[in-house]
This record gives structure tokens, C-alpha cells and sequence, in this order.
């Protein structure tokens, strides 16, 4: 199946400093899912996004389903150190149990 | 506490010998799935079950077997025929289709 296209692969920024990352496909998806999973853990999921369009924030994250419903970004403003990890974008088809996902964004924060 | 667990946290097997993975959730959730995490790669399904006694191949299902004889339970077992079994390997569930994953702490699975 079709994996998401998720950019940067790693990112190395200094405390303090907002981050950007996004997912693309050629698909199309009901749902955008963003996750963050710290080393040795499983995903935890930050924002769900559910309507073409849709801007939702939870704290310093901020996340956008886009007008096409082939993409989606993740910022995240004023980083600090637990930020540190790996994000994981998610895509749902409608009415199914097909979650497809992107390969991470690597996230580095120096203090 | 409601949540998702897996057990145990590391496993070590030789070549050749089978083994299973525990994923136990009491979030009274109908669906589970099984991925692998493999290093700079996403999550790849290996096989998913949305009801008891019922479950499904998902992208990597060779060398894998499951079984959903509980609603709460969905363990995974590695057998030999799997030719790269040493990964992360995540179990996560869901309710209803449209609805996020929450996932388990996962098993890194190392065979020597």
C-alpha cells in the first residue's frame, strides 16, 4: 500500500525556534492524524483532523487538514526540549481500516 | 487506568524458534491491528482484526500469524518462516472505522 510523503526527514533546531513539517499523497483522506513518538515508545497521538480545511491547535501545535485532502502540516511554536522525538502523519480512508503513514520527521532541539 | 499494553518491552529469540507478542487492551475497543517499525521507515500493517474471530492480512502478513479469540487480546506470533524479524513491533486499537489509532508501548523483537 501507498505510504505518505512526509517532510523533513530530520530537523535539527535550536530551543525556542517555530517548526513546520507536512505529509502529501496522491490520495485522498478523510482523516489526517498527527502522532509524536519519543525513543523506545509507541505513538501518541497529538491532533486528529477531520474536515477538508480544518485548522485545530492543541497548545503549541498547530495543524491544518488541507483544501484538497491530500496533505497536512504540523507547526509547532517555541519548541523546547521534550519536544524532541519522532512526528508521524497519518491518513484514513473513509469507512475502512486502511491507515496508511508517513516515514517520521526526526525532530532535534538544542537548548 | 484504560489503555493499550504490550509485553514484555524487549525479547530476545534465536533463529529459528517462533514467538508471540502479547497486546492486551481494556478500552473496550473493537478493532487491532499489528504494525512493524522498521529504522527511518513508517508503520507497516501486518495483519488487523475488527471483530472477535475475525481478522485480516494486512501489507506484510508473510511469516506472521494472529489470533482474535478475545475482544481484549490480539496476540502476534513471529514464526521462523518470518526472514527479518527483528524490528519495533506496535499494536494499536480503534472504535468504529472513522476514529483514530491509539497505539501500545510496542515489543522490540531481536533475533540473534
Amino acid at each position: 500500500g501507498q505510504q505518505l510523503n512526509q517532510s523533513p526527514q530530520s530537523m535539527f533546531i535550536q530551543e525556542g525556534e517555530d517548526v513546520s513539517m507536512n505529509c502529501t499523497s496522491s490520495s485522498i483522506f478523510n482523516t489526517w492524524l498527527w502522532y509524536k513518538q519519543d525513543p523506545g515508545g509507541g505513538p501518541v497521538l497529538l491532533i486528529a483532523l477531520y474536515k477538508a480545511g480544518e485548522l485545530t491547535s492543541n497548545g503549541r501545535l498547530t495543524a491544518q487538514f488541507g483544501i484538497t485532502r491530500k496533505d497536512s502540516f504540523l507547526n509547532i511554536s517555541a519548541s523546547i526540549p521534550s519536544d524532541v522525538g519522532i512526528y508521524f502523519c497519518a491518513g484514513l480512508y473513509y469507512n475502512n481500516n486502511d491507515m496508511r503513514f508517513g516515514a517520521g520527521t526526526r525532530l532535534t532541539v538544542k537548548p | 487506568d484504560g489503555g493499550i499494553t504490550q509485553s514484555p518491552k524487549y525479547l530476545f529469540r534465536k533463529e529459528g524458534q517462533n514467538v508471540t507478542l502479547s497486546c492486551e487492551q481494556n478500552l473496550n475497543h473493537d478493532a487491532m491491528y499489528w504494525y512493524r517499525q522498521d529504522p527511518g521507515q513508517g508503520l507497516r500493517l501486518i495483519y488487523y482484526s475488527q471483530i472477535v474471530n475475525d481478522f485480516q492480512k494486512g501489507d506484510i502478513a508473510e511469516g506472521y500469524s494472529v489470533s482474535r479469540e478475545k475482544k481484549e487480546s490480539f496476540p502476534l506470533t513471529v514464526t521462523s518462516a518470518q526472514k527479518n524479524p527483528t524490528a519495533f513491533y506496535l499494536c494499536a486499537s480503534q472504535q468504529g472505522l472513522n476514529n483514530e489509532q491509539f497505539f501500545g508501548p510496542g515489543t522490540r523483537l531481536t533475533v540473534l
